[in-house]
Parts: C-alpha cells; structure tokens; sequence
C-alpha cells in the first residue's frame, strides 16, 4: 500500500513570496490532515477534510493561509504572502473515517519550508 | 481543551535497557484516545501504539507498552530493550470525540539510545 506523498520535499522562498505545498492521501481514505510543525515543537493541526468539505479550520490564519481538496483525493495548501514565522515543516496525514475515537493517522514525509 | 505534556526534552538509554516517556495529558471529553509516534530524523511521522480511554488494560505493540493510569491522566511510552534505531523525537498525542477528533501533539522528547 503507497503512503501518503507530498511535495516538494524542500522550500527555500523569500518573505512575501507564495508557495504552495501538494499532498496525495492514501487512497481510499477520506479525511486529510495539515500539520505545522515549528522546529523543536510537536505538530499543529491547520485543517481537516473529510472528502472535499472542511471539518475544520479553526487554526488556519486565513488571511495567508488556504488549502483545497477538489475531488476529495488530492490537496494543496498555499501560503500567500509567507512570513518568517512560517518557516517550519508542513506534514500531510490522512485517515479513513473521521468519526472514531482510534482513527490512526498515517502521516507523508512533509515539506521543510525556509523563509529567508 | 485538550493539552498534552511532555516533561522530558531529552533522553539517553543504554543500549538493550528499557525506557520510560513520560506524558500527562487535559481534557474535558469523558471519552478519548491517546496515541504515541514517533519521529525520526527524516522527518516522518510513525504510529506507535494506542491507549483508548475505556480500555481496561494497557495497550502493547511488540517492544512497545503504555502504561495508562487514568486517575493520575498519564500515559507513558514504556520502551523495552532499546535498539540504536530507537534514537528519534517521540510524541504523545490525544483525541477526544467532542473536538471535532482534532489530534492534540505535546512538545516531544528526544530519545538517545547509546551503544
């Protein structure tokens, strides 16, 4: 079974620059998942997709950030203009349900982003 | 809200011994799951093992045990026999079902496992 893939891999853009980040969920499973993860820090839930509707975005600062799942399969999350601050690892995970409280995460490789 | 706490930035073992990562964790939800990964060097993030909140005994995986103990809110990794590739960030993380099942991380701890 392929895991959950992203790029790139590696970002290095300059501040008020754009970027975006893809990422190609197991197949079959229904809810996707992107993390932040600033260095030194645990993993930061920006927004969940169940299909191609959003379960929740309550972390995503909207004004810079926007993420998509047309199909339901694929997703992007862009960053627009990027700040320094954003300079971290952008994990992508996907699961099969949302509603369960065991509903294993399985996580891509992320992409680091350097905002210089 | 759900918090998690890892008290331990940084661990060593010695090879072959066993080792314990702590985590404590908050929430209001009567019923949740606890979860542990790990995370290498490369970047990606591994499932561990599970804890559910009913669950009447401890979870275990191979090498891998949690020792849950609801009235204290604790849920410790419990590494048996470490093995150098053991080396890595381990996270402990919580869901809980009336949060929208938004996986909650704690801050990490780095385990060293020496030869």
């Amino acid at each position: 079974e392929a895991g959950v893939a992203q790029s790139p891999r590696y970002k290095i853009i300059e501040k008020r620059q754009s970027v975006a980040f893809w990422c190609n969920p197991i197949s079959g499973h229904a809810t996707l998942y992107w993390y932040q993860q600033i260095l030194g820090q645990g993993p930061k839930l920006l927004i969940q997709f169940q299909n191609n509707g959003v379960v929740d975005d309550s972390q995503l600062p909207k004004d810079r950030f926007s993420a998509e799942r047309l199909k339901g399969v694929d997703s992007t999350l862009k960053i627009q203009p990027a700040k320094l601050e954003d300079s971290a690892v952008y994990l992508c995970a996907s699961s099969l349900v949302l509603a369960a409280s065991y509903n294993e995460q399985f996580f891509g490789p992320g992409t680091r982003l350097t905002v210089l | 809200a759900q918090k998690i706490t890892q008290t331990q930035p940084g661990m060593f073992v010695q090879e072959k011994e066993a080792v314990t990562l702590d985590c404590t964790y908050d929430t209001s939800d009567p019923s949740y799951g606890l979860f542990w990964y790990k995370q290498p060097s490369s970047g990606e993030m591994i499932f561990l093992i599970y804890q559910g909140s009913y669950d009447q005994q401890n979870a275990t995986e191979g090498r891998y045990s949690l020792n849950f103990q609801k009235a204290r809110k604790s849920a410790n990794l419990v590494i048996s026999a470490s093995q150098l590739g053991d080396s890595a960030m381990y996270f402990c993380a919580m869901r809980g079902n009336n949060a929208g099942n938004m996986l909650t991380f704690g801050g990490g701890t780095r385990l060293m496992v020496k030869p």
